[in-house]
């Protein structure tokens, strides 16, 4: 299967400052990369889908201002939580897609405090 | 709306036995259909994808489609303490898009 990689694996970060998260395709081109979010024992949640050369399209109740979402390549789409809070606290996994099915990276830990 | 179906388990099932995970999808012009593997901690990897109706096996592994009845299944032969995980179902509809709809998963657990 296809490989797609995160960056970092965890970061701990202060309220009130951004983190990057940086999603790549190591072996093939993506035209859409997918942003999810998972909080502990509970399920996948979509936060945005990342088309290349074009904004990205949130799911309903995701603010994109602060979700900022950038796919700048056909390998690489990067998510930016900004203002981050504690509640921002959560899972944070990418997946890129082949003709059809749907490959993840690793997934980000982020933890605000 | 779009859904898909799953039983949140815990399924648990002895060392050695067939453990079967059920799917329904709710949108009948559905077309591709997966299953995805998540250990606790760790990002979903994808174990099969089937898209015609019938059977499809890989190994241990046997997904199941029925598209009248709109199920999808997953049996595990010889299950392993190794399995245990949560198992996601993962639809893809008609029109073309590619964005996944995912049930919420089910929890498995293989004891010896």
């Amino acid at each position: 299967g296809a490989v797609v990689s995160q960056h970092p694996s965890r970061v701990i970060c202060k309220s009130g400052t951004s983190v990057k998260i940086e999603c790549r395709s190591l072996d093939f081109q993506a035209t859409t990369m997918f942003w999810y979010r998972q909080f502990p024992k509970q399920s996948l949640m979509l936060m945005a889908t990342s088309n290349e050369g074009s904004k990205a399209t949130y799911e309903q109740g995701v603010e994109k201002d602060k979700f900022l979402i950038n796919h700048a390549s056909l390998t690489l789409s990067t998510l930016t939580v900004t203002s981050a809070h504690p509640e921002d606290s959560s899972f944070y996994i990418c997946s890129a897609g082949g003709w059809n099915e749907q490959y993840f990276g690793p997934g980000t830990r982020l933890t605000v405090t | 709306q779009k859904e898909v179906e799953q039983n949140s388990g815990p399924l648990s099932v002895p060392e050695g036995a067939i453990a079967s995970l059920n799917c329904t999808y709710s949108d009948r012009g559905s077309q591709s259909f997966f299953w995805y593997r998540q250990y606790s901690g760790k990002s979903p990897e994808l174990i099969m994808f089937i898209y015609s109706n019938g059977d499809k096996e890989d190994g241990r592994f046997t997904a199941q489609l029925n598209k009248a009845s709109q199920y999808v299944s997953l049996l595990i032969r010889d299950s392993q303490p190794s399995d245990s995980a949560t198992y996601l179902c993962a639809v893809n509809s008609s029109g073309g898009s590619y964005i996944p709809t995912f049930g919420r998963g089910t929890s498995l657990i293989v004891h010896p």
